[in-house]
């Protein structure tokens, strides 16, 4: 157990739907990352967190959007979803806003039919 | 365009074999390069490189980075069924976000 935890670990729903991941980082880290892993594009940064703000944005879809809530936890919300978005989606936690040796959840699989 | 290269992609070796991991990289104020495993699902972390010619190990596992040439090596000696698994390289490219290769599938077979 690596003490990120991610909710659910699997999720199959339909084109079109909304689905919100959910990302506990270790206890003590500050800053969360969100992750997509898809078979033809290798892990792509999708948006980081720290301490309740935005700190960065990769190639996040304008139908995905996350927060991170005061107890640190964070959303991850996939609307409108289409077949491409079918991943694995992980988070990530660190202690600091610029460490980048951090710890990734189990990840959540996404199966959009 | 930031870029970081894997090779092999895909790497079949028999149990007792060493392997050599290939990560070269391109990118703009470079700090560190990172090693990671990833087995069924989250990658775990092996070991950051920030400076050239220093060896980092642990056990069967060592990495080195050459920054003049741009490239780190992952060897593993001494194969077991245990590290097959997916190898990925990362580089922080903006702040603490992470490139990463494609990644080297390593089957280690008994």
């Amino acid at each position: 157990d690596s003490g990120v935890t991610q909710t659910p670990k699997h999720l199959i729903t339909a084109t079109g739907q909304r689905v919100t991941l959910r990302c506990s980082p270790r206890s003590g880290d500050l800053s969360v990352y969100w992750y997509q892993q898809s078979l033809d594009q290798g892990l792509q940064f999708l948006i980081q967190y720290y301490n309740g703000e935005e700190r960065a944005k990769g190639n996040i879809l304008e139908r995905f959007s996350a927060q991170q809530f005061p107890d640190l936890h964070s959303e991850l919300n996939l609307s409108s979803l289409e077949l491409g978005d079918s991943a694995l989606y992980f988070c990530a936690s660190s202690v600091g806003d610029r460490v980048v040796s951090y710890t990734f959840g189990s990840g959540t699989r996404l199966t959009v039919v | 365009e930031d870029k970081v290269v894997q090779s092999p992609l895909s790497l079949v070796v028999h149990e007792g074999d060493t392997v050599t991991l290939n990560c070269s990289y391109e990118v703009t104020n470079f700090r560190s390069l990172l090693w990671y495993k990833q087995e069924k699902k989250a990658p775990t972390f092996l070991f950051m490189l920030t400076s050239s010619g220093i060896e980092k190990k642990s056990g069967r596992l060592s990495s080195i980075l050459d920054k003049k040439e741009l490239f780190s090596i992952l060897n593993i000696t001494a194969t077991q069924t245990g590290d097959s698994a997916v190898y990925l390289c990362a580089v922080p490219t903006s702040g603490s976000r992470l490139t990463f290769g494609e990644g080297t599938q390593l089957t280690v077979n008994p």
